[in-house]
């Protein structure tokens, strides 16, 4: 089945450490993308890649980090110095096209919980 | 700045219809799309417009009117399935998705 898969589902981390949040797609996607999702506000864009080895900033990429090593995989780690850490993690891909092409599908999602 | 707006929450009845409105200014226009997100999962893609007029989908239809920066999702014969966050999010000029905040929506028995 092709599809977006992220893991773990719940992460909980004690404060001052880094934690590296998993995605892999299988639907041949160019473009992979992470969002952050808060109570009552809609997703924000951390960071998103359209090429392998190459990847943008998003509206809150302080304190995250991401690399691009394989098309199919996109792992953020989240660090130490980002300050309010606690939130559902969304990661998504689509097509490169313009048009409905571009539709970004998405994975199950990881809440992370920071104790 | 750049702004997608939705009511924050609706109550409907099961069997009834109901109409989600989304207003969005942006920085051009690449098209609009609607998601569903049922509680604590991610959301699921409903459709897509970027013409003017509606495009229908089953229960599920959605408007646009690119000139007034104005687009509804219709969901019809609702269903308790149906009880989930409808989020309204617009494709700009560089190809990047600004979301609405999204509208939750009750359906009562």
């Amino acid at each position: 089945d092709g599809g977006i898969t992220q893991s773990p589902k719940y992460l909980f981390r004690k404060e001052g450490q880094n934690v590296t949040l998993s995605c892999e797609q299988n639907l041949n996607h160019d473009a992979m993308y992470w969002y952050r999702q808060d109570p009552g506000q809609g997703l924000r864009l951390i960071y998103y890649s359209q090429i392998v080895n190459d990847f943008q900033k998003g509206d809150i990429a302080e304190g995250y980090s991401v690399s691009r090593e394989k098309k199919e995989s996109f792992p953020l780690t989240v660090t130490s110095a980002q300050k309010n850490p606690t939130a559902f993690y969304l990661c998504a891909s689509s097509h490169i096209a313009g048009g409905p092409t571009d539709t970004q599908y998405f994975g199950p999602g990881t809440r992370l919980t920071v104790l | 700045g750049q702004n997608i707006d939705q009511p924050t929450e609706m109550t409907a009845t099961e069997g009834a219809i109901v109409q989600i409105n989304c207003t969005y200014q942006t920085s051009g226009f690449n098209g609009l799309f609607w998601y569903q997100q049922h509680a604590g999962e991610a959301p699921t893609f409903l459709s897509y417009n970027v013409l003017d007029g509606l495009e229908e989908k089953g229960r599920f239809s959605s408007f646009l009117s690119r000139s007034k920066g104005y687009s509804y999702l219709l969901l019809k014969e609702l269903q308790m399935k149906d009880s989930a966050s409808y989020l309204c999010a617009v494709m700009d000029s560089n190809y990047q998705l600004i979301w609405g905040a999204g509208t939750k929506l009750i359906i009562k028995p």
